[in-house]
């Protein structure tokens, strides 16, 4: 079964930092693009950070740019979610997201179940 | 940045009935939208991929059409599976993968 896990989620106080995890399961997890969208509590979905199958490429969105960082490791089929310097408007539940191919021409065919982040003093 | 709007930001509808909405791109994106709905406390799912294309286990009830940007989703009879709030997501041109701000389909 193709399984998106994500793990690493809690409460933190601004400034703070966490690392989300994203274990995958039941595809070749090396040559899929991978995504983190998040989404904050009653809103709608915001993109957060694309990775390339190599890594060799990577984004961000403006709202994390230069706090977050993406990365994988294709040994152990995982994603990763390195935040810091965190605010409150980070307070989300975070999804581990697979690009369907074709540079996402395809869409973002299978997502996590999501781990929620909340930031508060 | 390309912006998706939606239409309606919520609607209200009874079993059975044929729903329409839109999403409307702040620029021609060509057929390159994407649909997805979630239902309440769980993570979102694809269902419609380059305007038209059904993803693979979906129900033909749902339906995509449009091109430029100007495009729909169409379900041809609401079950009760289908109340959920539904997002649609260009990717044409990235970063960013803009969504919309969602359509919450409720029960009349």
């Amino acid at each position: 079964e193709v399984q998106l896990v994500e793990s690493g989620g809690g409460l933190l106080q601004p400034g703070g930092s966490l690392r989300l995890s994203c274990a995958a399961s039941g595809f070749t997890f090396k040559i899929y693009e991978m995504f983190w969208v998040r989404q904050a509590p009653g809103k709608g979905l915001e993109w957060v950070s694309y990775i390339s199958g190599s890594s060799s490429t990577i984004y961000y969105a403006d709202s994390v740019k230069g706090r977050f960082t993406i990365s994988r490791d294709n040994a152990k089929n995982s994603l990763y979610l390195q935040m810091n310097s965190l605010r409150a408007e980070d307070t989300a539940a975070y999804f581990c997201v697979r690009g369907g191919g074709a540079g996402t021409a395809y869409g973002f065919d299978i997502w996590g179940q999501g781990t929620r982040v909340t930031v508060s003093s | 940045d390309i912006q998706l709007t939606q239409s309606p930001s919520s609607l209200s509808a009874s079993l059975g009935d044929r729903v329409t909405i839109t999403c409307r791109a702040s620029q021609n994106i060509a057929t390159y939208l994407n649909w997805y709905h979630q239902q309440p406390g769980k993570a979102p799912k694809l269902l419609i991929y380059a305007t038209s294309s059904l993803q693979s286990g979906v129900s033909s009830r749902f339906s995509g059409s449009g091109s430029g940007t100007d495009f729909t989703l169409t379900i041809s009879s609401l079950q009760p599976e289908d109340f959920a709030t539904y997002y649609c997501q260009q990717s044409y041109s990235t970063p960013p993968y803009t969504f919309g701000q969602g359509t919450k389909v409720e029960i009349k």
